[in-house]
């Protein structure tokens, strides 16, 4: 138990297809945080959210919409998706303001077909 | 956008041989932290080095963060097969990560 949950963990999605990835944090942290991972890159920070507020969008396309209900939960919203954003997203907390550093749940897989 | 550039990109050694990854930038940090993530797993956080010359321990595992706050290292003595992931380093403060070094401990 990580104290970071991400759901679901693997996703298969059509390029027409709506649907969500869900992460929640029981650390009590502050800040959250959604990174993509893919097998040629570093890790990418996306968005951060700190208390609710969105603080940062990376250039990410629109296709791509975050939503921060509360400081314990991050949703990453996807729609008409592209073969290249197949990778593993991971969604991290942390107390801002803080050099404890990043918590990270353990990713979703995602697979665009 | 603070850059980190890890060396070697990939490093494959028998059990029980020591070895150093680099964390490198051109920039100063304020603090510097080092991950392991294992294969369908986020990062674990091992350490964080905040003072320049820092050398913090973790069992096997020795970090040193450069006097100058521009680069960090991470050696491992008599590595061991449990020891095999993906070692990144992040800046703190800009949320950044390097490339990460891919290490594989043999048995």
């Amino acid at each position: 138990e990580t104290g970071v949950t991400q759901t679901p963990r693997h996703l298969v999605m059509g390029m027409t297809n709506k649907k969500s990835l869900k992460c929640e944090q029981h650390l009590g942290h502050n800040a959250m945080y959604w990174y993509k991972q893919s097998a040629k890159k570093p890790l990418e920070l996306m968005f951060v959210y700190n208390f609710k507020e969105q603080t940062e969008n990376n250039s990410v396309p629109s296709r791509f919409s975050p939503e921060c209900p509360n400081s314990s939960h991050l949703f990453l919203h996807l729609h008409t998706l592209q073969p290249e954003d197949s990778a593993l997203y991971l969604c991290a907390s942390s107390q801002e303001g803080r050099d404890y550093g990043y918590t990270f749940g353990s990713g979703t897989r995602l697979t665009v077909v | 956008t603070q850059l980190l550039e890890q060396s070697p990109q990939f490093l494959s050694i028998q059990e029980g041989e020591n070895l150093t990854v680099y964390c490198n930038s051109s920039s100063v940090f304020s603090s510097l932290q080092w991950y392991r993530q294992e294969p369908g797993e986020g990062p674990v956080l091992l350490v964080t080095v905040v003072t320049g010359g820092e050398v913090k321990k973790l069992k096997r595992l020795t970090f040193q963060f450069g006097d100058a706050r521009k680069d960090s290292s991470l050696h491992i003595t008599a590595a061991q097969p449990g020891d095999t992931g993906l070692y990144l380093c992040a800046g703190v403060r800009d949320m950044r990560f390097g490339a990460g070094t891919r290490l594989t401990v043999k048995p």
